[in-house]
């Protein structure tokens, strides 16, 4: 079946450093969504992709949908506190509707 | 808006028991959505539902794992004969299917099988 290859796994990182994550499939994908997960709650949506080669934005997060549609990268920019938690990205196979394939997961340590 | 509710939060039940988990989804959102995740691992797709029928169920396990929706709106998983393998959060997604399908999590049902 499908699967997304998310990484890195986990990162332990100082408050203000840039972040980077990264989804790679064999796959093709007609959307690419991130979420992030706090313990114990659902994932909570961040940003998502609906187009090859897009490049979308939302406050210090960036992420892009890639040309070939088999990837996707999230970037965090000064990192706070409260960006710990774990991030997901989520590839739709089918152009509408239909079920997510997410990753295995990045774990964000943030060190004030 | 409500976001999608899902109740109970939090279910512990003996091995062989039946138990329901209900999902209020976003109003107006036409897709529901069932996943189930295990302790470390991302969400895995269970069953998806276009108003009151199931447009892929290929994600349920075997067939103690049965869902509905009967008026396209609120919908019960329903998992018979629960085993320990069966502990996992199970969350509900909901969507508006239009020209983008955003799925959006509610906060999911913990259950501990024992």
């Amino acid at each position: 079946g499908q699967q997304l290859n998310q990484s890195p796994q986990s990162m332990f990182i100082q408050e203000g450093e840039d972040v980077s994550m990264n989804c790679t499939s064999s796959s093709i994908f007609n959307t690419w969504l991130w979420y992030k997960q706090d313990p114990g709650e659902g994932p909570v949506l961040l940003i998502a992709l609906y187009k090859a080669g897009e490049l979308t934005s939302n406050g210090r997060l960036t992420a892009q949908f890639g040309i070939t549609r088999k990837d996707s990268f999230l970037n965090i920019s000064a990192s706070i506190p409260s960006d710990v938690g774990i991030y997901f990205c989520a590839g739709q196979p089918r152009p509408q509707g239909g079920k997510l394939i997410f990753g295995q997961g990045t774990e964000l340590s943030v060190k004030p | 808006g409500a976001g999608v509710s899902q109740t109970p939060s939090n279910k512990v039940t003996e091995k062989g028991k039946y138990v329901e988990l209900r999902c209020d989804p976003i109003s107006g959102h036409t897709a529901l959505y069932w996943y189930r995740q295990s302790l470390g691992q991302g969400p895995e797709f269970l069953i998806y539902f276009q108003g009151t029928g199931a447009a892929d169920d290929s994600g349920l396990p075997n067939d103690r794992f049965f869902a509905v929706r009967p008026e396209g709106s609120v919908s019960t998983l329903k998992i018979q004969r629960t085993e320990r393998g069966d502990s996992a959060m199970y969350l509900c997604a909901s969507s508006a299917l239009g020209v983008t399908d955003t799925q959006y999590f509610g906060p999911g049902t913990r259950l501990t099988v024992l």
